[in-house]
């Protein structure tokens, strides 16, 4: 079955980065563009971005250009997001997502930033 | 970009009632509208697609409907499962999620 895992729970740092992982596995990794969703406590989504798996090509929702960065691994069936430059505003819960419309979600990584 | 307004962003309603929210698109998007239902602590989830397609395994009471800027999600008939938060979501040009509308129950 279709399954998107993410990496476990970031605490980070005010101006430090993160990286997030999201492994997909039950179809063909290339077939379906992943997109990236953050969701701030007791908020609504927000769209940051999707990577091209195949071809590793991205498209960023203008807010979150230069704070996000997509990339993939094809090797391991695996999209990354990095956030730089971290603020108390990048603390969140990050989404990945796949398949037409979203069909499918990853269970979410919580990104604190805190000193 | 297109934006999305979501309306209403809470809702109060009862077992048995019938609900409709509406999302208006700042431009034409065709039928690319979808909707989601998110329950505490889960996921989103899918449950309708190009505006009015049922995403597999949605039950028979959650409907859409509307094109260009405007569409609708109705509720027919409320059940305890359905009170959640709903967000819509365009897929024209890149995606964006309305606000969303948190249905309580009255």
């Amino acid at each position: 079955q279709v399954q998107l895992q993410q990496s476990g729970a970031e605490l980070a740092k005010p101006g430090s980065s993160v990286k997030i992982s999201c492994k997909a596995s039950g179809y063909t990794f290339t077939s379906y563009y992943i997109s990236w969703i953050k969701q701030t406590t007791g908020q609504g989504l927000e769209y940051i971005g999707y990577i091209n798996t195949g071809s590793g090509g991205t498209n960023y929702n203008e807010k979150f250009k230069g704070k996000a960065t997509l990339t993939v691994d094809k090797s391991s069936s695996t999209a990354f997001m990095q956030l730089s430059s971290l603020t108390p505003d990048d603390s969140a819960v990050y989404y990945c997502a796949s398949r037409n419309w979203f069909a499918y979600w990853g269970q979410g990584t919580l990104v604190t930033v805190s000193s | 970009a297109i934006q999305v307004t979501q309306s209403p962003t809470s809702l109060s309603a009862s077992l048995g009632d019938r609900v409709t929210l509406t999302c208006r698109a700042s431009q034409d998007i065709n039928n690319k509208m979808a909707w989601y239902q998110q329950k505490p602590g889960e996921v989103p989830q899918l449950l309708i697609y190009y505006a009015s397609t049922l995403q597999s395994g949605t039950p028979s009471r959650f409907s859409g409907s509307g094109a260009g800027t405007d569409f609708s999600f109705t509720i027919s008939h409320l059940q305890s499962e359905d009170f959640a938060t709903y967000y819509c979501l365009q897929g024209y040009s890149l995606w964006t999620f309305g606000g969303g509308t948190k249905l309580e129950l009255k």
